[in-house]
């Protein structure tokens, strides 16, 4: 089972800013958070990963709070291509390569 | 550069019957992953390849299930006495090392339908 709690469904009005929260209340100190996400019909797309401190990439922006517990990923002005279901990971790494549980994410609407 | 492709991009078949899903991972890439969606789910693990051999087929539902990467690049899924709860999208995703932290790259998946 997923180890993260995402809302459903949210909106977004175009060119504001999208924050996605998720919890992740048991996660492990060695575990990484991944955001990936799912267009209509196309395979997953990764967005951002990251173990504590915040980060950043041309994609989005991922808040991790300080007892990790919970995350928001931040699309800093949303297009209408960003309508998507969003996937929040929680992924160990210590015991070399695992497989990504998906849970059932949030479906992002951005609105013109 | 090239990603993840997968064909067919959709099959028909029915009950019984015995189908072959095919990947082709990024050139270079040590690791396979197949994942399965049913509709309104997310993706499900199926089995990873590291090389050319099986490092985790947890995820495979039965014996009907098996899977194959004989030259460490293509692979094939193999689905025997097809059934009707078969039917979902079936995802390839391949990964440069295979590492704990390796990002993984999907292709666009094969949309499998069980009559």
């Amino acid at each position: 089972d997923a180890k993260t709690t995402q809302p459903p469904s949210m909106d977004c009005a175009e060119g504001r800013a999208a924050n996605l929260p998720c919890n992740h209340s048991t996660i492990s100190g060695n575990e990484y958070v991944y955001w990936y996400r799912q267009i209509h019909s196309q395979g997953p797309q990764y967005i951002i990963h990251g173990l504590k401190n915040n980060e950043t990439n041309e994609m989005a922006s991922l808040i991790i709070t300080e007892d990790r517990k919970s995350s928001t990923l931040i699309l800093p002005h949303a297009t209408l291509r960003d309508t998507a279901v969003y996937y929040c990971i929680v992924r160990a790494t210590f015991s070399g390569n695992t497989p990504l549980v998906f849970g059932k994410g949030t479906r992002l609407s951005v609105i013109a | 550069g090239a990603g993840v492709s997968q064909t067919p991009s959709n099959k028909v078949t029915e009950k019984g019957k015995y189908v072959e899903l095919r990947c082709d991972p990024i050139s270079g890439h040590t690791a396979l992953y197949w994942y399965r969606q049913s509709l309104g789910q997310g993706p499900e693990f199926l089995i990873y390849f590291q090389g050319t051999g099986a490092a985790d087929d947890s995820g495979l539902p039965n014996d009907r299930f098996f899977a194959v990467r004989p030259e460490g690049s293509v692979s094939t899924l193999k689905i025997q006495r097809t059934e009707r709860g078969d039917s979902a999208v079936y995802l390839c995703a391949s990964s440069p090392l295979g590492t704990g932290t390796d990002t993984q790259y999907f292709g666009p998946g094969t949309r499998l339908t069980v009559l």
